[in-house]
């Protein structure tokens, strides 16, 4: 039971220009939701996270965006560069208990010159 | 991944051999997680620990033990190396307070093959 899903396993964008990613989820009880960048061969590093509480959070080039309604989030980069190719993971916080975050699969990001 | 080391970076084991996988951190951090990764299938967790002599499983535990006798060290155990057990892992640390996003940080991985 795939709790976290990232439906697109890659996405291709043009330098300069807007890169979307999105995430679903189905556990209403997620309180955080947060975004990992991941570089071949090193860990994943984190990104930008929000509250459950909250429906935008803005950090410099990187916005998440999250419909609680819809149990959707989406990562906004703009504008791209190339240096953001990566594997972007969405991940979610359990509220109680050991806190564990929860991944979704991944979403290779790809930014064409 | 300043903080957390993992060692070895890449091992290649025979189907049936044991092995250790070392994750230490130096910022006193409580909480450590093992995780692997599998191409296309995110990072799945395997054990995680709140503190020193406290274990429990996560999400795909079978065939992996840990220990955690110190704040610093999490090792993973592989007893009877499967093919299936091919996969990197990530060790990931966290302070693990009550409020907040809880953000993990990870070590640079370790890439285990079973032949």
């Amino acid at each position: 039971d795939q709790q976290v899903k990232q439906n697109s396993p890659s996405l291709s964008v043009q330098e300069g220009r807007i890169s979307i990613l999105n995430c679903d989820y189905t556990n209403s009880m997620f309180d955080y939701f947060l975004w990992y960048k991941k570089y071949p061969a090193e860990g994943p590093t984190f990104l930008i996270s929000i509250s459950s509480i909250k429906d935008k959070n803005e950090d410099g080039r990187f916005t998440v965006f999250l419909n609680k309604s819809a149990k959707h989030l989406s990562l906004h980069i703009v504008p791209s560069q190339p240096g953001d190719s990566a594997v972007y993971f969405c991940a979610a916080k359990e509220w109680a208990g050991a806190q564990k975050l929860v991944f979704g699969q991944g979403t290779r990001l790809t930014i064409n010159p | 991944n300043a903080g957390v080391t993992q060692t070895p970076k890449f091992r290649i084991l025979k189907i049936g051999q044991s092995m250790t996988l070392q994750c230490a951190q130096d910022m006193n951090h409580n909480y450590m997680y093992w995780y692997r990764q599998d191409p296309g299938m995110g990072l799945k967790l395997i054990y995680y620990s709140v503190g020193a002599g406290i274990t429990d499983k996560g999400e795909v535990p079978n065939g992996y033990n840990v220990s955690r006798s110190t704040t610093e060290d999490f090792p993973l155990r592989l007893e009877l190396a499967a093919p299936s057990q091919t996969s990197v892992y990530f060790c990931a640390i966290s302070s693990g307070l009550s409020s907040g996003a809880n953000v993990l940080t990870f070590g640079a991985g370790s890439r285990l093959t079973v032949l």
